[in-house]
């Protein structure tokens, strides 16, 4: 296993148009997260997935993001209508479950970066 | 509500000087505590981690004492490396049943030979 994988490590797009970005979670891990990080700040929390089920959503995510993850594998976070202030780092994260939740560590991947002409 | 704060940065420092990254945070209950480090161009990676008060999580020799008198989780090393420099952040790990992270800003550090 190679760690948390993101698709497409970069995606340029204008105004108005709708982006999908792909995140494949490390293979035995049930839990899945996706923050977003602009630049100098540190990431922001948008949703958390327990295999299939998405069970926390930020107030972050207007009605113009959806996450899903269909089969508790890979998950998908869409952005319709984009807008310049969308414009950051969109990080995915996974980790196992089990024992001292609060304890458990998040292996990050590298990210997808948008930037909104 | 629960937040992180950090020293602000850049960190600039000369190799083998020790250094001080300063975090406190608020939090109801009872927080795990992280320290993350960014590589320029890589993801976020776990560097050291304590779960309960007067833990001291280490790693790559950087510490961090999880002090809850003074909310405080500060990272420290003794003697920096030009391969150190990245973007460090602290992180607090809310329990419930998942671990939702909620992040301080970050902090640069710049090692110079």
């Amino acid at each position: 296993d190679t760690g948390v994988s993101q698709d497409p490590r970069h995606k340029i797009t204008k105004r108005g148009q709708n982006v999908t970005f792909r995140c494949d979670p490390i293979s035995e891990h049930n839990r899945l997260y996706w923050y977003r990080q602009t630049l100098g700040q540190g990431p922001e929390f948008l949703t958390y997935f327990q295999n299939e089920a998405q069970l926390e959503k930020s107030r972050l995510l207007s009605d113009r993001f959806s996450a899903e993850r269909p089969k508790g594998s890979f998950s998908t976070l869409e952005i319709q209508r984009t807008e310049q202030g969308d414009s950051a780092m969109y990080l995915c994260a996974s980790s196992g479950g089990g024992g001292n939740s609060g304890a458990n560590v998040l292996t990050f991947g590298a990210g997808s970066r948008l930037t909104v002409l | 509500g629960d937040s992180v704060t950090q020293m602000e940065g850049p960190v600039t420092l000369s190799e083998e000087a020790f250094l001080t990254i300063n975090c406190t945070y608020t939090a109801t209950g009872y927080p795990s505590l992280f320290w993350y480090v960014q590589y320029p161009g890589e993801g976020l990676q776990l560097l050291l981690k304590a779960t309960k008060a007067d833990d001291k999580g280490s790693n790559k020799g950087f510490e961090a004492t999880y002090r809850k008198e003074t909310t405080s989780f500060h990272l420290e090393k003794g003697s920096v490396q030009v391969s150190d420099s990245a973007v460090y952040f602290c992180a607090l790990g809310l329990g419930g049943g998942y671990n939702k992270l909620i992040f301080g800003a970050g902090t640069r550090l710049a090692v110079h030979p």
